[in-house]
């Protein structure tokens, strides 16, 4: 298995919600990220899980939380979230010390 | 993205060579990579390139990398319509401790004419 898999593809939420999306790989990789794309421009890292530590992105907002129950999952929760956030999020993983970096297909989240 | 550069948009025609161009600033990146990112899809992972190498070939992928002048570039042969997408290149730097991050150029929108 050489996937990277990201559940729901679509979410649609609004403003007073909670929602999770959901990253899971199965390649044995000891690192995973969560990036935020939005239309026309580059993935911007937001977090990373990596030798069982979590770093984030100062300018993430609280709204978003991650937490990795296992070194296989990587999920991102969100509450309270602003038009603004929508966007496509990416979740990878990789191998530690180089190789290539993994990405999920995505979850195309709208906020209204 | 941030200190990684490329062109904005290329245009060939199909069956011509395309030259997707790149250019960053942290010297100390130890391998940088090249992304293809079809319409409303995730990214492709096409190649990547050690540091220490100049080059690197792969089917109709030609990498090459100029470490001097922090140059890296794709060359696609006999480019077909299906390589129409945006492809970025993108380093990965360390992030604190033995944690790497991947930093993403701003992407060429490539579009290959029939």
């Amino acid at each position: 298995d050489t996937e990277v898999t990201q559940t729901p593809k679509h979410l649609v939420m609004g403003m007073t919600n909670k929602k999770s999306l959901k990253c899971e790989q199965h390649m044995g990789h000891r690192a995973m990220y969560w990036y935020k794309q939005k239309a026309k421009k580059p993935p911007e890292l937001m977090f990373v899980y990596s030798y069982e530590k979590l770093s984030i992105n100062e300018s993430v907002p609280s709204r978003f939380s991650p937490e990795c129950p296992n070194s296989s999952l990587l999920n991102l929760h969100l509450h309270a979230l602003q038009p603004e956030d929508s966007a496509l999020y990416l979740c990878a993983s990789s191998q530690e010390g180089g190789g290539g970096y993994t990405f999920g297909s995505g979850t195309r989240l709208t906020v209204v | 993205g941030e200190d990684v550069e490329q062109s904005l948009f290329l245009s060939v025609r199909e069956g011509d060579s395309s030259v997707i161009n790149c250019t960053y600033t942290d010297s100390s990146s130890t391998y940088l990579y090249w992304y293809k990112q079809e319409p409303g899809a995730g990214l492709q992972l096409l190649t990547y390139i050690f540091s220490n190498m100049d080059m690197k070939q792969d089917q109709r992928l030609t990498v090459l990398l100029n470490k001097k002048d922090k140059h890296l570039s794709l060359r696609i042969a006999d480019t077909q319509t299906g390589d129409s997408a945006i492809y970025f290149c993108a380093d990965s730097r360390n992030y604190g401790g033995a944690t790497n991050k991947l930093i993403f150029g701003t992407g060429t929108l490539l579009a290959v004419q029939p």
